[in-house]
């Protein structure tokens, strides 16, 4: 099955910098990438994805990047603020496929004032 | 629009007892998930029902039963909690399927004695 690697698993930056967290994926057939971020003591939620048909996706101050040859997709952050402070999980998977969504083990993303 | 609500919140079983997890979406979703969260170890699938009347096997679905009881509501039971299936729970919806764009709930803290 699908195995996600995901680094680092504490990131701290100071406030304004920007933030990188990065994820490899085994399975070459996948091709659903997401990121979901998860503040303390509450639910995941999704923050941006993107297909493997797209090399990279923006929204505001987050991207996604996607190389498929290399098996690897980031997301970065840029000019953080205190908000964006939570755990951030990448995942991957087969759309349509019956194994679901195999999620990394978390970037717990610290943002220093 | 209450999204996916779970209940209970929190709950502690001692081993052998048995109990069932509630999840309710208000979205017209055709696919549920439930996901088990520790540690360090991110999501794990537990089972998922693409659509009313399905239900599938996930990553880790030994110990746990689910019933698709209509399109609005999908269970997780533990027939004999173990010490192992000490975890928060998440249930999910889509409103594409395929694993994408999860609504998560807001999780069941369990832990079992």
């Amino acid at each position: 099955g699908e195995n996600v690697e995901q680094h680092p698993s504490t990131l701290s930056v100071q406030e304004g910098d920007s933030a990188v967290i990065k994820c490899t994926y085994s399975d070459s057939a996948s091709n659903y990438f997401p990121w979901y971020k998860q503040e303390l003591g509450k639910r995941p939620q999704l923050i941006i994805d993107i297909r493997s048909n797209v090399g990279e996706k923006k929204d505001q101050r987050i991207a996604v990047t996607l190389n498929k040859t290399a098996k690897h997709f980031s997301l970065h952050i840029t000019e953080t603020q205190p908000e964006d402070s939570a755990v951030y999980f990448c995942a991957a998977s087969i759309r349509g496929g019956a194994d679901g969504l195999t999620f990394g083990k978390g970037t717990h993303l610290i943002i220093q004032p | 629009n209450a999204g996916v609500t779970q209940t209970p919140k929190f709950q502690v079983l001692k081993t052998g007892q048995s109990m069932t997890l509630q999840c309710a979406q208000d979205m017209n979703h055709n696919s549920m998930y439930w996901y088990r969260q520790d540690p360090g170890m991110g999501l794990r699938l537990i089972y998922y029902s693409a659509s009313e009347g399905t239900t599938d096997k996930g990553e880790v679905p030994n110990g746990y039963n689910v019933s698709r009881l209509n399109k609005r509501e999908f269970s997780l039971r533990l027939e004999s909690a173990a010490p192992s299936q000490t975890s928060v729970y998440f249930c999910a919806s889509s409103p594409t399927g395929h694993n994408e764009k999860l609504f998560f709930g807001s999780g069941t803290q369990l832990s079992v004695l």
